[in-house]
């Protein structure tokens, strides 16, 4: 039971640099989010997805698009990556939203740009 | 806008205190509040969810209170381990802001044997 899936784990990207993490779950989610988890900041939103072919901006999506193009894979994208996006990202993803969703974490991929 | 406040960012305690951990949001309007564990350099693991009709949820050592009306809610550990050593993250699904989850900072707690 694999639950939510995310790579690469580690990555070291230079300055306008690209690359894509890939979120996968395999829990026949319809719901999937990506966040950024910084010191003294928390988690914070960048995109979420309410199911296949849907996508939407959080709170922090600026330098970030998203790609939901099947079901059970998110994918979070770096077009020039910048140092401010030096950050622990992690996936997400729930059956359903309201009083009785329970959130699925992947373990993180962290990310540092230089 | 919905804010998630966790007091205190950081708590040490001595092996088998019983402890409160506490989160304040600022709009009562929630589907349902999580309390989330974090280790060091790992992912987050969902300890208990309270709907928004609930009151309480109990798991084990852990026992976690909402009121919503005054905006808070509290994680209640007994009988501390060393084991119990991590960052207690506290979040928010908003009514009416959708699907996300709103996280507080969190708070990282030292147990001492």
């Amino acid at each position: 039971n694999a639950g939510v899936t995310q790579t690469p784990k580690f990555r070291v990207l230079k300055t306008g640099q690209s690359m894509t993490l890939l979120c996968a779950q395999d829990m026949n989610h319809e719901y999937m989010y990506w966040y950024r988890q910084d010191p003294g900041m928390g988690l914070r939103l960048i995109h979420y997805s309410v199911g296949e072919g849907t996508t939407a901006k959080g709170e922090v999506p600026d330098g970030y698009n998203v790609s939901r193009l099947k079901k059970q894979n998110f994918l979070l994208g770096l077009e020039s990556a910048a140092p401010s996006q030096t950050s622990v990202y992690f996936c997400a993803s729930s059956y359903i939203t309201g009083p009785g969703n329970t959130i699925y974490f992947g373990e993180g991929s962290w990310l540092t740009v230089v | 806008k919905q804010e998630v406040t966790q007091i205190p960012a950081a708590l040490s305690v001595p092996e088998g205190e019983n402890l409160v951990l506490n989160c304040s949001f600022t709009d009562s309007a929630i589907y349902n509040l999580q309390w989330f564990r974090q280790d060091p350099g790992k992912g987050l693991t969902s300890l208990l969810l309270i709907q928004s009709s609930q009151r309480e949820q109990t798991s084990g050592r852990l026992n976690a209170s909402l009121d919503k009306s005054s905006g808070r809610s509290t994680l209640y550990i007994a009988a501390s381990q060393p084991g119990d050593s991590a960052t207690y993250l506290c979040a928010v699904i908003h009514a009416q802001a959708g699907t996300a989850l709103i996280f507080g900072k969190g708070t990282t707690l030292s147990v001492s044997s």
